[in-house]
């Protein structure tokens, strides 16, 4: 089955800094990957999405890249202010729908003041 | 728009026990997803239910099962609780359709003393 690893598990950057999370998966057939933001407390919620015709897509200072030959994505969040801290969590899902999503592990990302 | 509901928000059980947990997909949403969060194991998907069927499974125990009703709110139980089955328990409502994103409730957090 689909398998999602996420590097790095922890990242600390200072404020103002770019961070960059990277994700790799193991089914060529997976067409789309989303990226979620949680905060203490709260649920996930969804940052920012791609699909596999796309190589690029950006949202104000998120942006997410895709690479389908090598299968890795990543997050890449420019200007980082300390509302960025919180746990990233990318994920990867199959075109047909009772494909269902496989998240990767997580990585808290710390905003240094 | 209301968003995903979950009740309870906490809920502290013993071991041995059942427990049932609920979650309200967001208005016109066909597919609620249950996913187990702990520190370790990061989302680890339960089952999607989708119309009322259970469109796709985890690799979980029997103990846990779901269901889901005509008007698609969601309920999961978990039966015979182990102190393990200590969790936040996070529903994700979608369209259900191919590629479209879940949307998260903020989740029960479950205690198993």
């Amino acid at each position: 089955g689909e398998n999602v690893e996420q590097h790095p598990s922890t990242l600390s950057v200072q404020e103002g800094d770019s961070a960059v999370i990277k994700c790799t998966y193991s089914d060529s057939a997976s067409n789309y990957f989303p990226w979620y933001k949680q905060e203490l407390g709260k649920g996930p919620q969804l940052i920012i999405d791609i699909r596999s015709n796309v190589g690029e897509k950006k949202d104000q200072r998120i942006a997410v890249t895709l690479n389908k030959t090598a299968k890795h994505f990543s997050l890449h969040i420019t200007e980082t202010q300390p509302e960025d801290s919180a746990v990233y969590f990318c994920a990867a899902k199959g075109e047909n729908r009772d494909d269902k999503i496989i998240f990767g592990k997580g990585t808290r990302l710390h905003i240094l003041p | 728009k209301a968003g995903v509901t979950q009740t309870p928000r906490y809920l502290i059980k013993t071991r041995g026990q059942q427990v049932t947990l609920s979650c309200s997909p967001i208005s016109g949403h066909r597919s609620v997803s249950w996913y187990q969060q702990t520190p370790g194991q990061g989302l680890q998907f339960l089952f999607e239910y989708f119309s009322e069927t259970q469109r796709n499974k985890g690799n979980f125990p029997g103990r846990f099962s779901g269901r889901q009703f005509s008007n698609s709110r969601s309920e999961m139980n978990v039966s015979t609780l182990e102190l393990g089955d200590s969790a936040l328990y996070l529903c994700a409502s979608s369209p259900g359709v191919v590629g479209t994103e879940a949307f998260f409730g903020q989740g029960t957090r479950l205690t198993v003393v």
